[in-house]
């Protein structure tokens, strides 16, 4: 099983700045990894897929970057609305498709 | 526009089943598969498996299996996710995602349902 591990758990970052979320895979997974933002009691969104495609209706400061092993979540300028939890996820080797444990952004 | 739509909450005793529905609606529903994914309180995502709309195949979480069976039902866009012999630590959130995975494999989830909680409490 991959394990993703994502850092820092919790990020603390002030409205306007840039946000740089971490995930790293326990073996190669290519390109094949999401992002996703959830907010309390909500269902998960997708932002990212394929590593650095953004999902319909993504706004374009979001962006990923990454392939292999390390993969970077970037939001260039936080709104209100972007804290949250973060996770990955990679689907390259499965069964299971694995999460990171999650990325808190706070203010 | 794309929709799931879950059916409610669940209060099971330990030992006992529950059976999650999940509705699609705004596409070709057997152009993708669902995946299921749950949330205990608190904690992180899981993927608990995955199943194409198109042909029914599966492919199951090692630790869930022979405890859970995914089913699709064309005729009403439905998916179906049972999971048997319940027990404490099966409390979470459940949500079903729809996933661009069609035919053999698993990929992101790019809609999902509203969830749906089971608690599992004697």
């Amino acid at each position: 099983e991959i394990v993703l591990t994502q850092s820092p758990a919790t990020l603390s970052v002030s409205p306007g700045e840039r946000a740089t979320l971490s995930c790293r895979a326990s073996q190669i997974v290519s390109s094949n990894l999401a992002w996703y933002q959830q907010k309390p009691g909500q269902a998960p969104r997708l932002l990212i897929y394929g590593a650095s495609t953004r999902a319909t209706g993504i706004p374009a400061r979001f962006s990923g970057s990454g392939s292999g092993t390390e993969f970077t979540l970037t939001i260039s300028s936080l709104q209100s609305e972007d804290f949250a939890v973060y996770y990955c996820q990679q689907y390259n080797n499965w069964p299971p498709s694995t999460f990171g444990q999650g990325t808190r952004l706070e203010i | 526009q794309v929709q799931l739509v879950q059916s409610g909450a669940e209060v099971k005793k330990p030992g006992a089943s529950v059976k999650v529905s999940c509705k699609a609606s705004g596409y070709n529903f057997i152009s993708y598969g669902f995946s299921w994914v749950r949330q205990a309180p608190g904690q992180g995502l899981e993927w608990m498996g995955w199943i194409s709309a198109y042909n029914g195949n599966t492919k199951y979480a090692q630790k869930l299996q022979g405890r859970v069976t995914m089913t699709t039902d064309t005729s009403t866009s439905t998916a179906y996710m049972e999971l048997r012999s319940l027990r404490s630590d099966d409390t979470a959130v459940y949500y079903c995602a729809r996933d661009p995975g069609a035919v053999a494999d698993t990929k992101f989830f790019d809609y999902w349902g509203q969830g749906t909680l089971v608690t599992v409490s004697s």
